[in-house]
């Protein structure tokens, strides 16, 4: 069965300051990873999503994540916040073999003046 | 672009009424997804569809039911709204998987208050 944690439902940075959201997996078999965005009030939109081949994958509003199959990680990173990053971040995985995509429970982003 | 819609953003009913939720796709898509999502339970699935007339139970599917008439349009039903289905519910769709798809694209969801 697979499953998703994401550690830290809270995260709060500073403007210009490193986002790093973690999201660990579990997975039998290989997986399809995705993470999602919702700001206040909206559905989610897709960030950026890892299939197949490079394991460093580049998204939309200069977000990118790092698939490292060792460590069953796809932690989400932005090097320099903007207020605009403010939302809701979802993790998700789905097994390559096909199947229902899991969600992990979401992490808050909060970013300060 | 993909497009999901929701018919309503906010929605008010009474304990006890039936409950249509419609969301509706434009990109030809053969999947689509019921979810409901709650502080500190991240999205949960309800029932999910990979064709007309076809449907499978998701993770909380009890005190709820789909339609699914055309392929761009899936209801979601309460056919006896209760106050502990007061959710933001959302809809979403994607591919088949073996056309390559996977990722799903969400509507904006419909926040039903149940009083």
């Amino acid at each position: 069965a697979q499953s998703v944690t994401q550690l830290g439902s809270h995260v709060s940075v500073s403007e210009g300051a490193l986002v790093l959201l973690r999201c660990n997996y579990s997975s039998s078999v290989p997986p399809y990873l995705f993470w999602y965005v919702q700001y206040p009030n909206q559905g989610l939109q897709l960030l950026l999503k890892y299939t197949t081949g490079a394991t460093l994958v580049k998204g939309i509003n200069g977000f990118e994540a790092e698939f490292k199959k060792s460590e069953t990680s796809f932690h989400l990173t932005k090097p320099s916040a903007h207020m605009s990053d403010a939302a809701e971040y979802f993790c998700a995985v789905t097994p390559t073999g096909g199947g229902k995509l899991i969600f992990g429970q979401g992490t808050e982003l909060s970013v300060k003046p | 672009d993909v497009k999901v819609t929701q018919s309503s953003r906010y929605l008010v009913k009474r304990t006890g009424e039936k409950v249509f939720l419609e969301c509706v796709q434009d990109m030809d898509h053969e999947n689509m997804f019921w979810y409901r999502q709650d502080p500190g339970l991240g999205l949960r699935l309800i029932y999910f569809s990979y064709d007309v007339k076809m449907k499978e139970k998701g993770d909380i599917p009890e005190g709820y039911s789909v339609s699914r008439e055309k392929k761009e349009r899936f209801s979601l039903i309460l056919e006896s709204a209760s106050t502990n289905q007061t959710s933001m519910y959302l809809c979403a769709s994607s591919l088949l998987d073996g056309r390559g798809g996977r990722e799903q694209y969400f509507g904006p969801g419909t926040r039903l208050t149940v009083t």
